[in-house]
């Protein structure tokens, strides 16, 4: 299993972009990239999923260099509910996602 | 409503209690999942099935036995738990594997006493 890294903690203000980059260095052909966001208690929530170049959807972007050994995803101008832990996965088609720690992004008024 | 069930929301029980947990699913997904996730921990795998049939067990002690009588139901029988079990369960379903993303649910909170 690809293996990812992405910063523990981030914080921003309201209306701001923000960006969050997750490496994953052995990422492996067939593998895909997908966010998810997890409020207090909830179960995640799918964002965005991508494989390599830019995916865009009504809730972000997702941007994937050449490589394939980083990604970035991107939401546009941050409200108070955005304020959440931020997960990157790596995987294929019948693969167990395993989740890291995540970042935790506080959006500040 | 993501199309993922779980009941009861909450849940408080004894060491020497047994109890089930629930999940059902909407969407048609051939593969369904048991996370546990504890205070500031990351989500654990715990089980995975996929067309009913259990293809991934993560060490998970015998006191947690999953039950899928088909591609849209999931228990988690509980028996005998310690307080360290205390967590927030998950449900999660996916098609065809996890490339398209899983849904999951809102989770059952399990407060062990």
């Amino acid at each position: 299993l690809a293996k990812t890294t992405q910063p523990i903690s981030m914080d921003s203000y309201e209306g701001q972009e923000v960006n969050i980059t997750c490496s994953h260095n052995n990422i492996a052909t067939n593998d895909y990239i997908t966010w998810y966001q997890q409020f207090p208690s909830q179960g995640p929530r799918f964002i965005i999923q991508g494989y390599k170049t830019k995916v865009t959807n009504e809730v972000a972007s997702l941007f994937i260099p050449a490589d394939r050994k980083s990604s970035t995803l991107s939401l546009p101008r941050v409200s108070l509910s955005d304020t959440a832990v931020y997960y990157c996965l790596v995987g294929d088609n019948g693969q167990n996602f395993v989740f890291g720690p995540g970042t935790r992004l506080s959006v500040l008024p | 409503e993501t199309g993922v069930t779980q009941t009861p929301r909450h849940l408080v029980m004894g060491m020497t209690n047994k109890k089930s947990l629930k999940c059902e699913q909407h969407l048609g997904h051939n593969a369904m999942y048991w996370y546990k996730q504890s205070a500031k921990k990351p989500l654990e795998l715990m089980f995975v099935y996929n067309f009913k049939e259990q293809t991934e067990n993560n060490s998970v002690p015998s006191r947690f036995s999953p039950e899928c009588p088909n591609s849209s139901h999931l228990f988690l029988h509980l028996h005998t738990l310690q307080p360290e079990d205390s967590a927030l369960y998950l449900c999660a379903s996916s098609q065809d594997g996890a490339e398209y993303g899983y849904t999951f649910g809102s989770g059952t909170r399990l407060t062990v006493v």
